[in-house]
């Protein structure tokens, strides 16, 4: 049972320009969500997060949008910078600072030049 | 400040075989979670101890066990390996309440 769901395994933009993915999860204990962006031979690094309490979170060029009538949450990403590139995985905790996460299969962003 | 450190970074194992991994928090967590993560998946949740206790685990059989030590550092084991424990295994350290951060991970191959 995928209770964190990226459906598109893949998305390639042209730099400078908007990047979005999307995550959709099914569980509604879920109350914390996070951003991660992996690069091959190295571990999940964070890039923002989110809680229920709030529909959007904004850091520099990342911003996140919670819709919890949908369950649905996106990540945006302006502009869009070749260093951009790497995998990215949305998670989600229940009981917020619980750090069990539980991840979805993620999306591969590349950014063309 | 010293992150997260994982070793050994590859290791190739014969079905049937045990496996021990390790893991060094970051400097003050005490809190340490496990993930596996296979070929085209997200990571999985295997277990997370906070003070040396279990404190959670998620739908991984028990000849998955761990240990965290009084320094916070931590071990997972695997007995009787099998071709599906093929994946990367990463740890992640935090405070009690926090968000993870994770290791670069020990890439574990069962031939």
């Amino acid at each position: 049972d995928q209770q964190v769901k990226q459906n598109s395994p893949s998305l390639s933009v042209q730099e400078g320009r908007i990047s979005i993915l999307n995550c959709d999860y099914t569980n509604s204990m879920f109350d914390y969500f996070l951003w991660y962006k992996k690069y091959p031979a190295e571990g999940p690094t964070f890039l923002i997060s989110i809680s229920s309490i709030k529909d959007k979170n904004e850091d520099g060029r990342f911003t996140v949008f919670l819709n919890k009538s949908a369950k649905h949450l996106s990540l945006h990403i302006v502009p869009s910078q070749p260093g951009d590139s790497a995998v990215y995985f949305c998670a989600a905790s229940a009981n917020f600072g619980n750090e069990k996460l539980t991840f979805g299969t993620g999306t591969r962003l590349t950014i063309i030049p | 400040e010293t992150g997260v450190t994982q070793s050994p970074t590859h290791l190739i194992k014969t079905r049937g075989q045990q496996v021990t991994l390790r893991c060094s928090s970051q400097s003050g967590h005490n809190t340490v979670s496990w993930y596996q993560q296979a070929l085209g998946q997200g990571p999985q949740f295997i277990f997370q101890y906070y003070r040396e206790e279990e404190n959670g685990r998620g739908n991984f059989p028990p000849r998955f066990s761990g240990l965290q030590f009084p320094n916070y550092s931590s071990e997972l084991n695997v007995n009787a390996l099998e071709l599906d424990d093929s994946a990367l295994y990463l740890c992640a350290s935090s405070f009690r309440t926090g968000r993870p951060f994770f290791g670069p991970g020990t890439r574990l191959t069962v031939l």
